[in-house]
């Protein structure tokens, strides 16, 4: 079983806010990964990291940015946010190696953010 | 470049029946590995199945089992003896490459009723 944290779970924030999504992982996962998902439809990538300093963008370009200051830990901070931003923000790590243990990415519970 | 296609947006099944999520998908990549997850209505993801491309046999897990064409690019879910907990979104998805690979991309997934 995922030990995969993810806070808030449920936020609703105004315009032009700040806010930061928690994401904390303790199987000790080099790779994590946000997904962003509108309710009901597909999953999509926005941010990765291979490890400790490492961070890409992913397929779907997002005003979000991430920092992976430890192994454990990938928040990901939206500096003013938006209506457009509200959506499921899902983060995800992974282990290294082969089959199913290094490839099955495991998930958090899901951060649901409302910009009103 | 990897695709993932799901053509069933919706789906019905009397409880105890069992039911079959299409699933085909697109690579290059001899090397990659196909997953199902399922997504409740309180927005998490679980993992259900795991099958890799070199894999002999068809995954199976208790009442889940994959149904892998490899010619035809398929990577079909199978749910036996449907329950009305099994009513959520499912998700195929699918990453390339083995252990150097990274990133995981799903499809836009197939909402299941289960009707009692």
């Amino acid at each position: 079983e995922a030990d995969i944290y993810q806070t808030p779970r449920y936020l609703v924030i105004g315009t032009g806010k700040k806010i930061t999504l928690e994401c904390s992982q303790t199987m000790g996962h080099d790779k994590m990964y946000w997904y962003q998902q509108d309710p009901g439809m597909e999953l999509h990538l926005i941010h990765y990291s291979y490890g400790v300093n490492s961070t890409e963008k992913g397929d779907l370009s997002s005003e979000s940015t991430v920092s992976r200051i430890r192994t454990e830990h990938f928040p990901l901070t939206l500096e003013s946010a938006r209506p457009s931003h509200t959506s499921q923000y899902l983060c995800a790590s992974s282990a290294q190696g082969s089959g199913l243990s290094g490839n099955t990415i495991y998930f958090g519970e899901g951060s649901w953010l409302t910009v009103v | 470049a990897q695709k993932i296609t799901q053509t069933q947006p919706g789906m019905f099944v009397q409880e105890k029946e069992a039911v079959t999520l299409d699933c085909t998908y697109d690579t290059s990549d001899p090397s990659y590995g196909l997953f199902w997850y399922k997504q409740p209505s309180s927005g998490e993801m679980i993992f259900l199945i795991y099958q890799g491309s070199y894999d002999q046999q068809n995954a199976t897990e208790g009442r889940y089992s994959l149904n892998f064409q490899k010619a035809r690019k398929s990577a079909n879910l199978v749910i036996s003896a449907s329950q009305l907990g099994d009513s959520a979104m499912y998700f195929c998805a699918m990453r390339e490459g083995g252990t150097g690979g990274f990133k995981t991309i799903f499809g836009a997934g197939t909402r299941l009723f289960v009707k009692a």
